[in-house]
């Protein structure tokens, strides 16, 4: 069953600890994101990986770190430098529509992290 | 940057009626403009989208319309179900900039649908 894992649903984080958010999928897809989101903000952009070994910063990458080992992998640190890090993450990937661009997002079930 | 902007931000109305959302954007060179809906406690999934080359595309329900000289876009859902009751989100992108969809999104907007 092809798809996008988000581990874990739910996550408790003390101030001052990082804390890692763990995303995989089996679709294939060449790029894959992560974005926040916050009640009326709609989505926002944390980072985002085109291929394996390249990642580039979204609208809102301070206090986040990102890795791109694997082209199934995409993990998400969020780090103590993140000022306001309770939130829901959602992690998504899309493949390149043939003869145009990227095209529709796959998203992750969102892992949710409540800092304490 | 791009900025979209999405009005109403919560939106109830009567089964089988009509609901219409809209989007503003900023950036004039975007050209895909998707619509995400998202069901309580689920993913956001795609349910229709449109390129800056057609001013209106439908799919049984819905549909959405662009008007790229005021730069906006809007999503008509007619005879509405109590299924449709979602969040439902905006985007816009230029599309495939080196690769990835980096998609801007609106705040969302809450549709209720009332029985």
């Amino acid at each position: 069953d092809g798809g996008i894992t988000q581990s874990p649903k739910y996550l408790f984080r003390k101030e001052g600890q990082n804390v890692t958010l763990s995303c995989e999928q089996n679709l294939n897809h060449d790029a894959m994101y992560w974005y926040r989101q916050d009640p009326g903000q709609g989505l926002r952009l944390i980072y985002y990986s085109q291929i394996v070994n390249d990642f580039q910063k979204g609208d809102i990458a301070e206090g986040y770190s990102v890795s791109r080992e694997k082209k199934e992998s995409f993990p998400l640190t969020v780090t103590s430098a993140q000022k306001n890090p309770t939130a829901f993450y959602l992690c998504a990937s899309s493949t390149p529509i043939a003869g145009g661009p990227n095209g529709e997002l796959f998203f992750g079930e969102g892992s949710r992290l409540t800092v304490l | 940057g791009e900025n979209v902007e999405q009005h109403p931000s919560t939106l109830s109305v009567q089964e089988g009626d009509s609901a219409v959302i809209k989007c503003t954007y900023s950036d004039s060179a975007s050209n895909y403009f998707p619509w995400y809906k998202q069901e309580l406690g689920k993913r956001p999934q795609l349910i229709i989208d449109i390129r800056s080359n057609v001013g209106e595309k439908k799919d049984q329900r819905i549909a959405v319309t662009l008007n790229k000289t005021a730069k906006h876009f809007s999503l008509h859902i007619t005879e509405t179900q109590p299924e449709d009751s979602a969040v439902y989100f905006c985007a816009a992108s230029r599309g495939g900039i080196q690769g990835a969809q980096k998609l801007v999104f609106g705040q969302g907007t809450r549709l209720t649908i009332n029985p």
